[in-house]
């Protein structure tokens, strides 16, 4: 039974680019959520995702970053336009429906912008 | 408004020493879910335990043990006869019932085991 499954698992960006993040969630979850871990510092919620539709965006930064779960495939969490300030641990977790206290974690995708 | 703080940035101690690692939540739920996770070198999130607002009760796992404390908002973490693989960044976090989505986390305590 494999567990959430990110990739990839580095990403190096130059400043101006785009990084594209992929989170495979457990089987039989439907909900996704993201994370991003500054260095130093605890997780902070991004976003909250269902199969097709946005739940709470209220972590996301308003500009350049965007995510989506759609019906087949995996969660993408996309950043457009990379700046250094970008450079972090993302986490993407999911659960089953309506359970969000039993959240797992994927192993992370460090993304560095040079 | 929901918050965990961790006091302790970094804490250094001898091995086989007892080390507590220490946690304080806010909360306006009465139902709400606190965790403990282990953050190895490697990066990862190693999930340790989850424990739900009714559920008082101190938990052991081997060498490690949990103090909840609702009159206090505590949720401390104890490891008894430390060992250098427990070196690693331990985040403690809290999930609301009533707000079905995030997971608040500290900004973590490292924890650095001497040989």
């Amino acid at each position: 039974n494999a567990g959430v499954m990110q990739n990839p698992r580095h990403l190096v960006r130059r400043r101006g680019q785009e990084a594209r993040l992929r989170c495979s969630p457990m089987k039989g979850h439907s909900h996704v959520y993201w994370y991003r871990q500054l260095p130093e510092e605890g997780l902070k919620f991004m976003v909250y995702l269902q199969k097709e539709n946005i739940i709470d965006e209220s972590g996301m930064p308003k500009e350049r970053f965007s995510a989506e779960f759609p019906k087949e495939g995996p969660s993408i969490l996309r950043i457009q336009q990379v700046v250094r300030g970008d450079s972090a641990a993302y986490f993407c977790a999911s659960s089953p429906a309506g359970i969000s206290y039993e959240q797992y974690f994927g192993p992370g995708t460090r993304l560095t912008v040079t | 408004a929901q918050k965990v703080t961790q006091a302790q940035t970094e804490i250094s101690v001898v091995e086989k020493e007892d080390v507590t690692l220490d946690c304080v939540y806010e909360t306006r739920d009465t139902t709400y879910y606190l965790f403990w996770y282990k953050q190895p070198p490697s990066g990862e999130l190693v999930f340790l335990i989850r424990r739900n607002s009714f559920d008082e009760q101190n938990e052991i796992s081997g060498r490690y043990s949990w103090n909840f404390q609702k009159s206090t908002s505590s949720f401390n973490f104890t490891i008894t006869a430390s060992q250098v693989v427990d070196s690693a960044v331990y985040f403690c976090a809290l999930s609301e019932r009533g707000r079905d989505d995030k997971i608040i986390f500290g900004k973590g305590t490292r924890l650095h085991i001497l040989p």
